[in-house]
């Protein structure tokens, strides 16, 4: 079955490091893979997305991420990490006209 | 950019009453709504796809006859939860996408707690 799974339910990284949150696929053909952001009772924000192209893509408030199609990853960076950086993160893919989600990993930013 | 409101962002009501959540995209018109419901600490599902003017589409395991879903105008869907129960309690997330778009604009949810 065609899925993105995040692999961690909880990141936490310091204030002003380097940030990854992991995403991997199982999308045949050439997969669009999404990120999303949710902060806390709101609704999801968009971050970015990959169709083609560059394997680097860049999105909202300094996000970026890495097209990997050797080892089926999508994974999101940061260069440098803000505290207002928490958050929930999904991972995601279109199917037909729908969205599915991975299962989120809760970032948290530590002061 | 597109904006999808949803109304109210919040609701508490007794177990047995339904309950009514409307979703509007405010500066488009949207074909094609969706309906999420989040768990805590959980992903979120997909309810159901409502296209304007037909009826909506449910996923596998949503009740139709508990979550009804209209989709009357081109800015407009609802969700009633009917006869809700505290197993109904949940954050539910609506989004929106105009005719011919690809693109899925969500609003902010709407947290209902059945007591």
């Amino acid at each position: 079955a065609q899925s993105v799974a995040q692999p961690e339910d909880q990141v936490n990284v310091a204030e002003g490091n380097p940030l990854t949150v992991k995403c991997t696929y199982s999308v045949s053909g050439n997969p669009y893979l999404f990120w999303y952001v949710q902060y806390p009772n709101r609704g999801l924000q968009f971050l970015l997305k990959y169709i083609t192209g560059d394997n680097l893509v860049k999105g909202s408030y300094g996000f970026e991420a890495e097209f990997n199609k050797s080892q089926t990853s999508f994974h999101l960076k940061k260069p440098s990490a803000l505290v207002s950086d928490s958050a929930l993160y999904f991972c995601a893919h279109p199917r037909w006209d729908k969205i599915i989600f991975g299962k989120g990993t809760r970032l948290h930013i530590l002061p | 950019g597109a904006v999808v409101s949803q109304h109210p962002s919040r609701v508490i009501c007794k177990s047995g009453t339904s309950v009514k959540i409307e979703c509007r995209s405010l500066d488009f018109q949207a074909t094609t709504m969706f309906w999420y419901r989040q768990f805590p600490k959980k992903s979120l599902m997909l309810m159901a796809t409502s296209n304007e003017g037909s009826k909506a589409t449910y996923e596998q395991g949503v009740e139709k006859d508990k979550f009804l879903i209209n989709h009357a105008s081109l800015t407009l869907s609802t969700l009633t939860v009917t006869s809700a129960h505290p197993e109904d309690s949940s954050f539910y997330i609506c989004s929106a996408r105009a005719r011919g778009g690809t693109t899925q604009y969500f609003g902010p949810g709407t947290r209902l707690l059945v007591l």
